[in-house]
């Protein structure tokens, strides 16, 4: 089974507009980690946004946040007033177990492509 | 100032000729890992070395190996590159206590 499911493998917006990009997961651990990864087509995997399992609210970081839906293990990625350069490929990971193993799995990842 | 360098940044091989990746980082970061990535698809994690202790993923071919001399220094061998090894080479650091990986801007190897 897929731990990591990002249903999306192309989105589009409009400049200036919002999107999300889904992200569901599964898995059995409590303490776990998502991540939001971009990566532009240089190919640099460039961090973006963290959410741990116990944490109460939401994650954000400037156009980024997270929606975090524990119960329906959903962790969708909102970006705000899209710019061109948003355009990228999108990934989400996760982490289970403690923080020390470290080992992320990621998902399949959306094409986000925003439109002048 | 580059935190996570991978050299080179594009290599060629023949098919079955041995060739290294190599990674280095400024940032004394504990772990490094290094993902494989093929066209359009999701990075998959190789092995990771957590300070000097390597930990090799089950499904990680034993064509690849992967050296660790020391903190700033991580190399990926492929023995024996087949052409389905043609891929972009990602690797990552993180401090011990942090989540948040850092990426190098990858190595694309193509396999002729």
């Amino acid at each position: 089974a897929q731990k990591i499911t990002q249903t999306q493998p192309g989105m589009f917006v409009q400049e200036k507009e919002a999107v999300t990009l889904d992200c569901t997961y599964d898995t059995s651990d409590q303490s776990y980690g998502l991540f939001w990864y971009k990566q532009p087509s240089s190919g640099e995997m460039i961090f973006l946004i963290y959410q741990g399992s116990y944490d109460e609210q939401n994650a954000t970081e400037g156009r980024y946040s997270l929606n975090f839906q524990k119960a329906r293990k959903s962790a969708n990625l909102v970006i705000s007033a899209s710019q061109l350069g948003d355009s990228a490929m999108y990934f989400c990971a996760m982490r289970e177990g403690p923080t020390n193993a470290g080992k992320s799995t990621f998902g399949d990842g959306t094409t986000l492509t925003v439109k002048p | 100032d580059a935190m996570v360098i991978q050299n080179p940044r594009y290599q060629v091989t023949q098919f079955g000729k041995p060739v290294t990746l190599s990674c280095s980082q400024t940032l004394n970061h504990n772990v490094m890992y290094w993902y494989q990535q093929k066209s359009s698809q999701a990075p998959k994690l190789l092995f990771h070395y957590y300070d000097k202790d390597f930990n090799n993923e089950a499904d990680t071919p034993d064509n690849f190996q992967s050296r660790r001399p020391n903190t700033s220094f991580c190399f990926l061998d492929i023995r024996s590159p087949g052409l389905g090894d043609a891929a972009m080479y990602l690797c990552a650091t993180r401090p011990r206590n942090q989540e948040t990986q850092y990426f190098g801007p990858g190595t694309r190897l193509l396999v002729l």
